[in-house]
Parts: structure tokens; sequence; C-alpha cells
């Protein structure tokens, strides 16, 4: 079954300064999607990207950015110039084309930016 | 407005029970799910639906049960609550399954005493 890692349970940064959020994953399927949420204090579950397999363009929106990398089977989320309002805990998933009715998703990495 | 709804947000029960959480969408989608949350592990899947009368369990089934009768609705029910489901859950719905994003709901926080 696909798996999903997110090693980094807590992280801490000062404003203005970039944060790296990893996100490992396993699969055996040659096409899966990958996604990152983000749940701010307030505690809703908010889509922030979504990629297929056979996209391995780095994205960037605005301050966001993401790194997919298949040789590492890694999907990292940076943050640059981080700001408070970014504090929140953000999770990686996976899902898998031949069962995709199983979304599995990281244990989450609670970011704090402090002022 | 696009949303999912779920009820109560908040509810503190005893064991053993019978409760139902409840939950809406109005983007017509197919696929309606239900996770847990708890700390250190994530959201985990308890059922999922795939259309009208049609569901199956996810990771974390034991304990629950579901229904879909209609397509907007998924209640999530526990017959006998036990103080290991406290957590807080959350409804989800997709117009594909896994394959696109899920639109989640602002989730209902469950105390079981």
């Amino acid at each position: 079954a696909q798996k999903v890692t997110q090693a980094q349970t807590e992280i801490s940064v000062v404003e203005k300064e970039d944060v790296t959020l990893d996100c490992v994953y396993e699969t055996r399927d040659t096409t899966y999607y990958l996604f990152w949420y983000k749940q701010p204090p307030s505690g809703e579950l908010v889509f922030l990207i979504r990629r297929n397999s056979f996209d391995e363009q780095n994205e960037i929106s605005g301050r966001y950015s993401w790194n997919f990398q298949k040789s590492t089977s890694s999907f990292n989320f940076t943050i640059t110039a981080s700001q408070v309002v970014d504090s929140a805990v953000y999770f990686c998933a996976l899902s898998e084309s031949y069962n995709n009715n199983d979304m599995r998703f990281g244990a989450g990495t609670r970011l704090t930016v402090k002022p | 407005e696009a949303q999912v709804t779920q009820n109560p947000r908040y509810l503190i029960t005893v064991t053993g029970k019978k409760l139902t959480v409840t939950c809406s969408q109005n983007m017509n989608h197919e696929y309606m799910s239900w996770y847990r949350q708890d700390p250190g592990l994530g959201l985990r899947q308890i059922y999922y639906s795939m259309n009208v009368e049609v569901t199956d369990k996810g990771d974390v089934p034991e304990g629950y049960k579901v229904s879909r009768k209609e397509k907007r609705n998924f209640p999530l029910i526990l017959e006998s609550p036990s103080p290991n489901q406290t957590s807080l859950y959350f409804c989800a719905s997709s117009s594909a399954g896994g394959i696109h994003e899920q639109y989640f709901g602002p989730g209902t926080r469950l105390t079981v005493t």
C-alpha cells in the first residue's frame, strides 16, 4: 500500500526566513497523484496543490513553491519569506490511480512562524 | 457557495450512546469520504462512497457505519461509541475520488467519555 512520510513533526522559523517542508512517498503504481493541504489554527483543511506523476515540473505560486522529484520519491514544499499567517499544520497526501479512492496522508508538519 | 457542511461541530457524549454526524455537499460530487485526525497520525480514512448506495471501508472502519441514500448526504454513525473514538472527524467530497482535490467540511470534534 502507498505510504507518505513527513519526517519533520514541527518546524519553527522567524518571519521572513525560507522554510522547506519535506514529503517522501512510497508507491508501486506508475500513475499517482500528490497533494498538499494546509490546516491553519482555525482547523479547516485548505487545498494547496495537486500534482500527477507525469508532471515533474516544479511549481511556483507566489511565495509557495513545490519541488517534485520522482528519482527520490519526494514532493517538497518551500515557503519563501515566511509570514506569521503561514503558521499551520501542512499535510502531504498521495493517491494511486488503480485505487484512487484511498488517499493516504502524512502525519503532518506543524509550522510556527514567529514575528 | 460550494461547500461541505458537517453537524454538529462539537459533541461530547458517553460510552455506548449512539450518535450520528451528518455531512452534506452542494457540489453534486459522486465521491464522499470520512476521515479521522489524531495527533501524530495525520488523517486516516474511515469509509468512502463512490456513489449512491456504494460504500466501502477505508483504513480504520471498525466501530463506524455509513450510508449513502442521497448523493449529497453521507452520515457517519457510531452505534456504540468508545473513548478511543475521541477524535477530530472530517467529511470530504470530490468529483473524482483521489484523482482530484477533495473539499473538506469544517470538522467535528468528538469526545467520548
